[in-house]
């Protein structure tokens, strides 16, 4: 069964405290993405990794990390650093080619981090 | 500077009436738009994407580059269509420029 998995789906945490989703994927897709939905602001891009071992910053990088050592993984790792944790954070991927793939992204079901 | 608009944060219309949800965008190149629409309960999927000229679902939209739109439509909305919708954009980099998403409500 292809596609991405995020884990947890639910995670508490206290404050002062790391924690890191994870992200696979078995679609063989090149880049990963890890997005922050909040309501009524949309999705806001955290980091994006588009080969292994290479990762940028997106619009909301600060008190985030990431990873990208294998093609199937993309782990998250919120730090005590970041203001506002509590947020539902989505995984995705896609492939990288022109045309009719492109834009086109492969969403987790989302992880839901709630900071106590 | 690059940015999808979706005015309208909630949209709520009768089963049987039209439907149409908003997108406007400000972009330098040549755009590549998509709708995705997340069901309760369901992941973010892509419902369709402006360079397929496609009808999904009875959705259908059309880029209007003289308006820089990306209206998402259909003639009669139906129960199962509630949901969040979101516009999004391509850049070259293949970075989605993302709206802020409207929930749509569709009333029995």
């Amino acid at each position: 069964d292809g596609g991405i998995t995020q884990s947890p789906k639910y995670l508490f945490r206290k404050e002062g405290q790391n924690v890191t989703l994870s992200c696979e994927q078995n679609l063989n897709h090149d880049a990963m993405y890890w997005y922050r939905q909040d309501p009524g602001q949309g999705l806001r891009l955290i980091y994006y990794s588009q080969i292994v071992n290479d990762f940028q910053k997106g619009d909301i990088a600060e008190g985030y990390s990431v990873s990208r050592e294998k093609k199937e993984s993309f782990p998250l790792t919120v730090t005590s650093a970041q203001k506002n944790p509590t947020a539902f954070y989505l995984c995705a991927s896609s492939i990288l080619r022109g045309g009719v793939g492109r834009g086109e992204l492969f969403f987790g079901e989302g992880s839901r981090l709630t900071v106590l | 500077a690059q940015r999808v608009t979706q005015p309208e944060k909630l949209l709520s219309v009768f089963k049987g009436a039209p439907v149409e949800l908003k997108c406007n965008y400000s972009y330098s190149g040549s755009p590549e738009l998509f709708w995705y629409v997340q069901y309760s309960r369901q992941r973010l999927q892509l419902l369709l994407r402006h360079i397929s000229r496609e009808s999904i679902k009875g959705f259908t939209a059309d880029l209007n580059k003289g308006e820089t739109s990306f209206h998402l439509k259909k003639p009669f909305a139906q129960e199962e269509d509630s949901a969040m919708y979101y516009c999004a954009l391509s850049d070259s980099n293949y970075q989605l420029i993302w709206g802020a998403g409207t929930k749509l409500i569709i009333k029995p």
